[in-house]
């Protein structure tokens, strides 16, 4: 079993729906980052969270520590949303050492 | 502020070949990643520096891959001779403060 699991693994939805992504996770850790992958290109961080809440423009990262879960919420999705979302922890004793979830691919079409 | 710079953006090569990626992180960011990433998989690590100190490369193939950052700015990731199966995307991320910085990835096809 995968130290973090994302879910689902792949998406698709309409213009303007609202978006979920899960990620489960099975050690301690110091902190999770979402990031965002557009195909063929890199990856760009979009959070980095250790507790509570985060929120950027129409993206909101969640955390919950005691259930070792996070979500990532589209709000109004567009097309350019598409990507591959990514879930990536850094384990608490080893605070240098990231072990990222194999990804959720999106697909919003208009 | 400018980003990880990766080049080159794509090379394709024949197995038994070899090939060089170069990295350049953002100006005052001491800590290095190099990862692989295999198509439909997540990133994973190949080496890790830490200014150009060595802190992680355990999962690093010494047989035909290594890497250096000789000033502790820039680094090479060198693979000598290549496999089909090292064909893959290799991103290389700095880290300030907890938050990652990735280049744009250098795609390698091996045929």
């Amino acid at each position: 079993k995968n130290e973090v699991e994302q879910s689902p693994q792949n998406l698709t939805a309409q213009e303007g729906e609202f978006i979920t992504i899960n990620c489960s996770y099975s050690v301690g850790i110091s902190a999770l980052h979402w990031l965002q992958q557009h195909p063929g290109g890199g990856i760009v961080s979009l959070f980095m969270l250790s507790s509570g809440k985060k929120k950027h423009g129409r993206l909101i990262a969640t955390i919950n520590i005691q259930e070792k879960h996070s979500s990532l919420h589209i709000t109004a999705s567009h097309p350019r949303d598409s990507a591959v979302y990514i879930c990536a922890v850094r384990r608490s004793y080893n605070t240098d050492k990231l072990i990222f979830g194999t990804g959720t691919r999106l697909q919003v079409f208009p | 502020e400018a980003g990880v710079a990766q080049s080159p953006r794509y090379k394709i090569i024949e197995k038994r070949q070899s090939v060089a990626f170069w990295c350049n992180p953002i100006s005052g960011h001491a800590t290095l990643y190099w990862y692989q990433q295999i198509l439909g998989q997540g990133p994973k690590l190949l080496i890790q520096f830490q200014n150009n100190g060595v802190v992680d490369d355990s999962q690093l193939p010494k047989d035909r891959f290594s890497a250096e950052r000789l000033k502790g700015v820039d680094s090479t990731l060198k693979i000598q001779p290549a496999k089909l199966e090292d064909s893959a995307v290799y991103l290389c991320a700095s880290r300030y403060e907890g938050e990652l910085f990735f280049g744009e990835g250098s795609r390698l096809t091996v045929l």
